[in-house]
């Protein structure tokens, strides 16, 4: 059974900083993975989609990484605002014909002005 | 052009009754999920359509839980005998065809049961 981890669970970050959350999951047999951001009351947002065959995806400020075979991925996030403030999950969506996500917990991230 | 959408956005039930929450995914989508999140926790994949059939229900808790989707296009998650522990936020979420597609997902029906 897959399953998805996110450290930390928690992250509170001065403006201006990069920073990195991390995502791990227990199968390596998946499509794609996904980092979604998710407001509060709100439902999710895609951010980025790496499919298994790549290793990264970049749009704007965010940069996300995926090591299929050691079963981690990465979501960087440069130069941090404010408005960032989110909870960001990571989901992972099955091989063998699986079409359903699985979920980290996610990571709450507060960018302080 | 218009996202998912759900109605009712909150639904307040007492226990042992029934309820249902509507789905409308975006026009032309062929792929229809649902999602239960609870709070602090990632969503909870419970069903997946493609088109009016259920491809995968392997999420849904119990028989209490049923999901249709007669026509292809908009889905109804229909809950028997409402338990205080169904209380989550229920999301939807569609896609194109199905699989290595972007899932776009609605803002969700948060269902408490008193």
């Amino acid at each position: 059974k897959q399953e998805v981890t996110q450290i930390p669970a928690a992250l509170s970050v001065p403006e201006g900083e990069n920073l990195v959350l991390n995502c791990s999951f227990t199968d390596s047999a998946i499509y794609n993975l996904q980092w979604f951001r998710q407001d509060p009351g709100k439902g999710l947002t895609s951010l980025l989609l790496i499919q298994s065959s790549q290793r990264e995806q970049t749009s704007g400020r965010l940069n996300a990484s995926l090591d299929k075979s050691s079963g981690r991925s990465t979501l960087y996030i440069a130069a941090s605002q404010p408005g960032d403030s989110a909870t960001y999950l990571c989901a992972v969506e099955g091989g063998q014909g699986a079409q359903k996500l699985v979920f980290g917990q996610g990571t709450r991230l507060t960018i302080n002005p | 052009g218009a996202g998912v959408s759900q109605t009712p956005s909150n639904k307040v039930t007492e226990k042992g009754k029934y309820v249902e929450l509507r789905c409308d995914p975006i026009s032309g989508h062929t792929a229809l999920y649902w999602y239960r999140q609870s709070l602090g926790q990632g969503p909870e994949f419970l069903i997946y359509f493609q088109g009016t059939g259920a491809a995968d229900d392997s999420g849904l808790p119990n028989d209490r839980f049923f999901a249709v989707r007669p026509e292809g296009s908009v889905s109804t998650l229909k809950i028997q005998r409402t338990e205080r522990g169904d209380s989550a936020v229920y999301l939807c979420a569609s896609s194109p065809s199905g699989s290595t597609d972007t899932q776009y997902f609605g803002p969700g029906t948060r269902l408490t049961v008193l």
